[in-house]
């Protein structure tokens, strides 16, 4: 069964480094997105991507964030200086339209010390 | 702004035992709502999904109904196992393709 793949499983990094999560979605999927739970909280949207641009963001989703599909098949969230509060689990997300099932990754759990 | 609630937040069952997890969301024009279940400290996987014309969508064991005009949704689970031990999130699609997530029922069956 197809699934979407998330890399790193789990990334450290230093308060103000540049980190970039990386995902490789359902070959078939069209809409791509990025969702974020803090530990112990709801799951977030951050930021939706179709026909290669944001669709949609939400207020997390800042300046320090950015998405790219440079290859027409990897999907990645770059947080530019990465804060202590950014800490949490990143989930990849794809579906095939906009109102079709939503597929989610394993997930990038990111820790900032 | 779309506020999805899960209830209970934890429920503990014995083993068999048929079980009810319900979801309310405050805006009922939605496009569809789906259910996921999150293994600890894991990924999300889909469960159900229901459109917003459909009323119920079965697979399984598992039975999701849906009630847009009150908004509300249910996800039974029949003869509950130990393996369905999870957190159970319901997530609502309200337009241009985001969810919203609730914060889930966290579920544990002892055998």
């Amino acid at each position: 069964e197809p699934e979407v793949t998330q890399t790193p499983s789990h990334q450290v990094t230093q308060m103000g480094q540049e980190v970039i999560l990386r995902c490789v979605p359902i070959s078939n999927h069209l809409y791509f997105y990025w969702y974020r739970q803090i530990l112990g909280q709801k799951v977030e949207f951050l930021v939706s991507f179709y026909n290669n641009e944001i669709s949609e963001k939400s207020e997390i989703f800042d300046d320090q964030f950015s998405v790219e599909r440079p290859d027409g098949s990897n999907f990645t969230l770059k947080i530019r200086s990465t804060k202590l509060e950014d800490s949490a689990m990143y989930f990849c997300a794809g579906t095939q339209t906009g109102d079709t099932e939503a597929f989610f990754g394993q997930g990038t759990r990111l820790t900032v010390v | 702004k779309q506020e999805v609630t899960q209830i209970p937040a934890a429920l503990s069952v014995p083993e068999g035992e048929n079980l009810v997890l319900n979801c309310s969301f405050t805006d009922s024009a939605i496009y569809n709502l789906q259910w996921f279940r999150q293994d600890h400290g894991k990924g999300l996987t889909s469960l159900l999904l229901i459109q917003s014309s459909q009323r119920e969508q079965t697979s399984g064991r598992l039975n999701a109904s849906l009630d847009k005009s009150s908004g509300r949704s249910t996800l039974y689970i029949a003869a509950s196992q130990p393996g369905d031990s999870a957190t159970y999130l319901c997530a609502v699609n309200s337009g241009y393709s985001t969810l919203t997530f609730g914060k889930g029922t966290m579920l544990l069956v002892s055998p």
